[in-house]
């Protein structure tokens, strides 16, 4: 079956600093790929997403490339800020799978001043 | 603004006692999804539905019911036979094009805390 792995948490950065987090993936269809984040207390807002392999998303500073060659989907950002501290999960959809979303298990991020 | 409503925030369970969770969405999304997370781990899905009157069983279904009347609607029944519920439950919705091979995005609501009494 499908699967996400993200590495684990904490990950503890001084503000301007730089995060990659890194998710790999295992499908068996075509699927395309989310990263969602939560703020303590909340749902999940999505970040961003590919849905082909070499499409690059994008938001808020937040960048991540499908590598369909290595099954990854690593989030980066080049300056982090104290309010990016939150949980982001990396997640596939696969249509072979009626569109559910398969998650990695988070990976927390605290940003410090 | 649309989005996807849960209530209550909060809510509690006796022993024996079934409790049902409200999820609401005005974006005219056709597929609903609930999800259980624990504290620490990621998301799991109990059930999800597509349209109407139709719904499937997720990874960790056993303990829990749903029902799809109407579009906006996919309320969550955490029966008693679910003898951990003490989790964050969170609802989420998409569109559904069998027409074309991009996954759409799901948007979720803000969960519900449910804890044992």
């Amino acid at each position: 079956g499908d699967s996400v792995t993200q590495m684990e948490g904490p990950v503890t950065l001084s503000e301007e600093a730089f995060l990659t987090i890194n998710c790999t993936y295992t499908a068996t269809g075509y699927p395309s790929l989310f990263w969602y984040v939560q703020y303590p207390g909340e749902g999940l807002q999505l970040l961003l997403k590919a849905t082909k392999a070499d499409d690059k998303g994008s938001n808020k500073g937040f960048e991540a490339t499908y590598r369909k060659e290595t099954t990854s989907f690593h989030l980066e950002k080049g300056s982090v800020q104290v309010s990016d501290s939150a949980v982001y999960f990396c997640a596939l959809s696969d249509r072979a799978a009626g569109n559910k979303l398969t998650f990695g298990g988070g990976t927390r991020v605290l940003v410090k001043p | 603004d649309g989005g996807i409503t849960q209530s209550p925030k909060y809510l509690f369970r006796k022993e024996g006692q079934n409790v049902t969770l409200s999820c609401e969405q005005n974006l005219n999304h056709d597929a609903m999804y609930w999800y259980r997370q624990d504290p620490g781990q990621g998301l799991r899905l109990i059930y999800y539905s597509q349209i109407v009157n139709d719904f499937q069983k997720g990874d960790i279904a056993e303990g829990y019911s749903v029902s799809r009347e109407k579009k906006e609607s996919f309320p969550l029944t955490v029966t008693s036979a679910q003898k951990n519920p003490t989790a964050f439950y969170l609802c989420a919705s998409s569109l559904y094009r069998t027409t074309t091979l991009i996954n759409q995005p799901q948007h979720f609501g803000d969960g519900t805390r449910l804890s044992i009494l």
